[in-house]
């Protein structure tokens, strides 16, 4: 079956440095990967995506890396700041037509000031 | 934009109690999803919606319905509370499916506890 895992519960950083989660996933099929972002309380929001024809993607502080032979995906978020603490989920769309998401657990980001 | 829009954000059933979570959406989109998370886990998708009148059943359906009557509107129905549908509940919209890769945008979130 389809799966999605994050290699760790939780990641403590110290506010400043650079942040690394990663995720693994199982489906080949797979084409486009999500990262978001869940405070405490509040729906999951969008980060950065990528699809499956490129290894790399930037955004503001935040670059998503795809390695589709070992199938993993990793978040880095730089110069990690207090706001950045949160759970973070890696979906992907598996191989369903209709949009639907396939999430990971989550990784808990701790950032220590 | 108000986005993806969920009520009642807490709500207390007891067992056996029915009850109805609205969503609705003002972006247009085709495309409509119920997920639920437990504590510490990821979400779950329970129904999906790919455009009015067209409902399918996702990872956990049992126990739940929904209706898609609007492209805007998508209530999700529990029938007979029991205490495994304590959870949170999101809804979220998407402008298309797999093909476009395009962004699932979620709800706040609806918390549910049955006694």
């Amino acid at each position: 079956g389809e799966s999605v895992g994050l290699h760790l519960p939780t990641l403590s950083v110290q506010e400043g440095d650079n942040s690394i989660i990663n995720c693994a996933y199982s489906n080949s099929a797979s084409d486009y990967f999500i990262w978001y972002k869940q405070e405490s309380g509040k729906g999951p929001q969008f980060i950065i995506d990528i699809r499956s024809n490129m290894d790399k993607r930037q955004g503001q502080r935040v670059t998503v890396l795809l390695n589709k032979t070992v199938k993993h995906l990793s978040l880095q978020i730089a110069a990690t700041q207090p706001g950045d603490s949160a759970v973070y989920f890696c979906a992907e769309n598996g191989s369903s037509n209709t949009g639907k998401l396939i999430f990971g657990q989550g990784t808990t980001l701790q950032v220590k000031p | 934009n108000a986005g993806v829009t969920q009520t009642p954000k807490f709500r207390i059933l007891k067992i056996g109690q029915s009850m109805t979570l609205q969503c609705t959406q003002d972006m247009n989109h085709n495309y409509m999803y119920w997920y639920r998370q437990d504590p510490g886990m990821g979400l779950k998708l329970i129904y999906y919606s790919v455009g009015a009148g067209i409902t399918d059943k996702g990872e956990v359906p049992n126990g739940y319905n929904v209706s898609r009557s609007t492209t805007e509107d998508f209530p999700l129905r529990l029938e007979l509370a029991a205490p495994s549908q304590t959870s949170v509940y999101f809804c979220a919209s998407s402008s298309a499916g797999r093909s476009s890769g395009n962004t699932i945008y979620f709800g706040e979130g609806s918390w549910l506890t049955v006694v």
